[in-house]
């Protein structure tokens, strides 16, 4: 989908190294939001931002860090990237009055 | 935060026959959000329902959502290959970030 891009779309790290996954929305919406998918889990919230350089943590927010220093790019940083953190990272945007939009996610595995 | 309840968790049907999901919870929903996701793709908004009682109909699939907006279904009709997917609800409310439920994936066999 043109309006939300995330990337890398895949990437394999090892242990121990920081990693940070982009996304990027030509859309100008206000809300970003990065879940990460599990199975058995579901999805879960991990850091959502509000506004350029107004973030909040979700449900799952330990080891990860987020930046918005503009409108359109959210960034999600592992700052050590653990096995438990392996998994399908999906950002998503929206208005106030809007729903969610995804991205088609990336697909992060530690090893 | 809200739990979701949803099932069953796993099913797998025949093409052309019917099926109901379910979204249940322990709290009153603001309002509620169907979603399907397709392999190697973000979910897509189905429907959005927000008063208790309401049934939405698109095409093959019916939602309802329960008179005292705690449960909600949706219903496929004459089920087929496309409908394979995971199904997942989420809970709106406002702008705070929505809470989903672990999802229903579906299995249509042709």
């Amino acid at each position: 989908d043109a309006g939300i891009t995330q990337s890398p779309r895949h990437k394999v790290t090892e242990t121990g190294t920081p990693v940070t996954l982009r996304c990027h929305q030509t859309e100008n919406h206000r809300y970003m939001y990065w879940y990460r998918q599990d199975p058995g889990h579901g999805l879960r919230l991990i850091h959502y931002s509000y506004g350029v350089k107004d973030t909040d943590k979700g449900e799952v927010s330990d080891g990860y860090s987020v930046s918005r220093s503009k409108t359109e790019d959210f960034l999600l940083t592992l700052e050590s990237a653990t096995s438990s953190q392996t998994s399908v990272y999906f950002c998503a945007i929206r208005t106030d009055r809007s729903p969610l939009h995804f991205g088609n996610g990336t697909r992060l595995t530690v090893t | 935060t809200q739990l979701l309840e949803q099932s069953p968790q796993f099913l797998s049907i025949q093409e052309g026959e019917n099926l109901t999901v379910y979204c249940n919870s322990s709290s009153v929903f603001s309002s509620l959000q169907w979603y399907r996701q397709e392999p190697g793709e973000g979910p897509v908004l189905l429907v959005t329902v927000v008063t208790g009682g309401e049934v939405k109909k698109l095409k093959r699939l019916t939602f309802q959502f329960g008179d005292a907006r705690k449960d909600s279904s949706l219903h496929i009709t004459a089920a087929q290959p496309g409908d394979t997917g995971l199904y997942l609800c989420a809970e709106n409310s406002g702008n705070t970030p929505l809470v989903f439920g672990k999802g229903t994936r579906l299995s249509v066999i042709a």
